[in-house]
């Protein structure tokens, strides 16, 4: 069974900075694209960054751009999320999660998340 | 960027009844739609992916519509273990959106 294990939250001042990790070993992790969902307390759902299957693309919500770096390593099957400059307002559950699609020539379309993790908390307050 | 709306929010039911969840998006969005439930302090769980689609293992009392803005999730016949939120979700375009969530309780 699929499953992805996260680790690096914690409480962290405003300004600061944490580095999330995410690994699993049951899939082949090169063939999937990768993304960071959080969701602050009692809200709902929100996507933070994802991630190509090499690597070679990402993307980001722009409240994070600047601030957030996605990066993978294939070779540790494990995805990582460098967090810097933390605002009160990034506090959340962050869960690392698999996308699903198929690629044509020119695009790729995805059309779900289909494994998630089981969440880490970051906490930044002072 | 696409806001996708749910309706209700919350939404009281009986086990046994027919339950519909509404999410629509402001922009056309195909059907690069998909729909997870959450339990509390639980990660979320994919339902129903590209509007219709029911993923492995999700019970066929789950059911998924729409194309274009307008999307539906259907219960049928709805069963203590279904009594969590749900949310859409969009992937048509960056940056990937969320509906706010609709709380499904026990009447």
């Amino acid at each position: 069974e699929v499953q992805l294990v996260e680790s690096g939250g914690g409480l962290v001042q405003p300004g600061g900075s944490l580095r999330l990790s995410c690994s699993d070993s049951t899939f082949t992790f090169t063939r999937y694209w990768m993304t960071w969902v959080r969701q602050a307390p009692g809200k709902g759902l929100e996507w933070v960054a994802n991630i190509r299957e090499d690597g070679s693309e990402k993307y980001y919500e722009d409240s994070v751009k600047g601030r957030f770096t996605i990066s993978r390593d294939n070779a540790q099957n494990s995805l990582f999320l460098q967090m810097n400059s933390l605002r009160v307002e990034d506090t959340a559950v962050y869960y690392c999660a698999r996308v699903v699609g198929y690629r044509l020539p020119n695009y790729y379309y995805y059309y779900a998340i289909d494994v998630w993790g089981q969440g880490t908390t970051v906490t930044v307050s002072s | 960027d696409i806001q996708m709306t749910q309706s209700p929010s919350t939404l009281s039911a009986s086990v046994g009844d027919r339950v519909t969840i509404t999410c629509r998006a402001s922009q056309i969005i195909s059907t690069w739609l998909a729909w997870y439930q959450q339990k509390p302090g639980k990660a979320p769980k994919l339902l129903v992916y590209k509007a219709s689609t029911l993923e492995s293992g999700v019970p066929s009392r789950f059911s998924g519509s729409g194309s274009g803005t307008d999307f539906t999730l259907t219960i049928n016949s709805l069963q203590p273990d279904d009594f969590a939120t749900y949310y859409c979700q969009q992937f048509n375009s960056y940056p990937w959106t969320f509906g706010q969530g609709t709380k499904v309780e026990i009447k």
